[in-house]
């Protein structure tokens, strides 16, 4: 079965760096994009980037650039979202999904992890 | 950037009923590749139909999508007490890949 199992929910304050990750499972890793999505509170999907991590080429939305980094380990078959530096803003809730057939990149996301609670407050 | 606009905002339908939603882009949509997602609430988003109409595995088949170039749609066509959720379209033939803003499908 494939899965895609997510870290636990984080509580951060303005200005903090964070890592989430997603780890893979039931599949071969390097060989399906993996990306992300943000859904603030009662609000829609927004798509942010996905990741090749065979070789790590990444795409990310030009609303996203530059103010997160996608990334993967491929020796734990682990894909990771990262801030530098919080804002109040960032706060929502954040999905890994994996595009849906191997080695394209213009395909839908299935399956999807469960999700990730940031929270940023001072 | 393909703008998605889905309509209507919200849908109040009974079970047993039909529902059709609607998904407009803002330019043509390159080899039909628009999805739909049912998301439930505390729940991730739900793959339904990709390339406009093929519907995901193990995804019933009152679900079906129609539609090409820049109108897309679904079908539901006799609703279940567990389609009430909200229902977004994506294109992932251009860049960015974007959603649309989704449909609520709720109980009248």
């Amino acid at each position: 079965e494939v899965q895609l199992v997510q870290s636990g929910a984080e509580v951060k304050k303005p200005g903090e760096s964070l890592k989430i990750s997603c780890k893979g499972s039931g599949y071969s890793f390097t060989t399906y994009w993996i990306g992300w999505v943000r859904q603030m509170p009662g609000k829609g999907l927004e798509w942010m980037g996905i990741i090749y991590p065979g070789d790590s080429d990444t795409r990310y939305s030009p609303s996203f650039q530059g103010q997160v980094t996608i990334s993967a380990d491929k020796s734990i078959s682990t894909a990771y979202l990262q801030w530098s530096s919080l804002r109040a803003s960032d706060t929502a809730m954040y999905y890994c999904a994996r595009l849906s057939v191997h080695s394209s990149s213009w395909r839908p996301f299935d399956p999807w992890g469960q999700g990730t609670l940031v929270t940023v407050s001072s | 950037e393909i703008v998605l606009t889905q309509s209507p905002g919200t849908l109040s339908l009974s079970p047993g009923e039909r529902a059709t939603l609607s998904c407009r882009a803002s330019q043509s949509v390159s080899s039909s590749y628009l999805g739909w997602y049912q998301q439930k609430p505390g729940q991730a988003p739900r793959l339904l139909v990709y390339d406009a109409s093929n519907r995901a595995t193990g995804i019933p088949d009152r679900f079906s999508g129609s539609g090409s170039g820049t109108d897309f749609t679904l079908t539901i066509s006799r609703l279940e007490p567990e389609d009430f959720a909200v229902y977004y379209c994506q294109q992932y033939g251009d860049s960015p890949r974007t959603f649309g803003q989704g449909t609520k499908l709720e109980i009248k």
